[in-house]
């Protein structure tokens, strides 16, 4: 069965900071993987994701992840964070090939300080 | 092109009712997804639905069901409300292919009292 670990629940940084959450990951074949961010009240947008190819993935608003097959992982970074990066974050897996079932990771949040 | 769409956005509900969620996809989408997600248990997948056919359950009681239209609109509906059903429940849209992205609307809160 699929499973997605999000190790932090939360986590404090400063504005400016380097951000890195991490995501690991169960699954029995190769992953489709997926970063999606929350601010309060709000619906789930996508940062990015992973289905094949180069393992450095760039997304939108500076974020990027690498996807490491030997580590089970998928974790998410930014090299300087904006007040405006405050949000929860998720991570998820999908066998999108077959369903569009997506299993999520109970979420980071983050939070920052000015 | 417009965004998913979910109405209502807020619900109130007693125990024992029941209701119904609309979600309209981003035009083009044949797949929907619902989700439900709770302080508690997080994010978990309901059900999919493409082309009117339910492609996908998770482990929720049949209580919760749900459809989807040939326009592919769907609905979900939950029978005979429990204080645990208190959740915001999120729709996603996707083209379904392979490497699909799902899009997710801003979601309906429901309250069960």
């Amino acid at each position: 069965a699929q499973s997605v670990t999000q190790p932090d629940i939360h986590i404090t940084v400063s504005e400016g900071a380097s951000l890195e959450l991490r995501c690991n990951y169960s699954y029995g074949a190769t992953p489709y993987l997926f970063w999606y961010v929350q601010s309060p009240g709000q619906g789930l947008q996508l940062l990015l994701k992973y289905f094949s190819g180069d393992t450095l993935v760039q997304g939108i608003k500076g974020f990027e992840a690498e996807f490491k097959r030997s580590q089970s992982s998928f974790n998410l970074r930014k090299p300087s964070v904006h007040w405006s990066d405050a949000a929860e974050y998720f991570c998820a897996v999908g066998a999108v090939a077959v369903t569009q079932k997506l299993v999520f990771g109970q979420g980071t949040r983050l939070t920052i300080n000015p | 092109k417009a965004g998913v769409t979910q109405t209502p956005r807020y619900l109130i509900k007693t125990r024992g009712q029941q209701v119904t969620l609309s979600c309209s996809p981003i035009s083009g989408h044949r797949s929907v997804s619902w989700y439900q997600q709770t302080p508690g248990q997080g994010l978990q997948f309901l059900f999919e639905y493409f082309s009117e056919t339910q492609r996908n359950k998770g482990n929720f009681p049949g209580r919760f069901s749900g459809r989807q239209f040939s326009n592919s609109r769907s609905e979900m509906n939950v029978s005979t409300l429990e204080l645990g059903d208190s959740a915001l429940y999120l729709c996603a849209s996707s083209l379904a292919g392979q490497g699909s992205t799902q899009y997710f609307g801003p979601g309906t809160r429901l309250l069960v009292l």
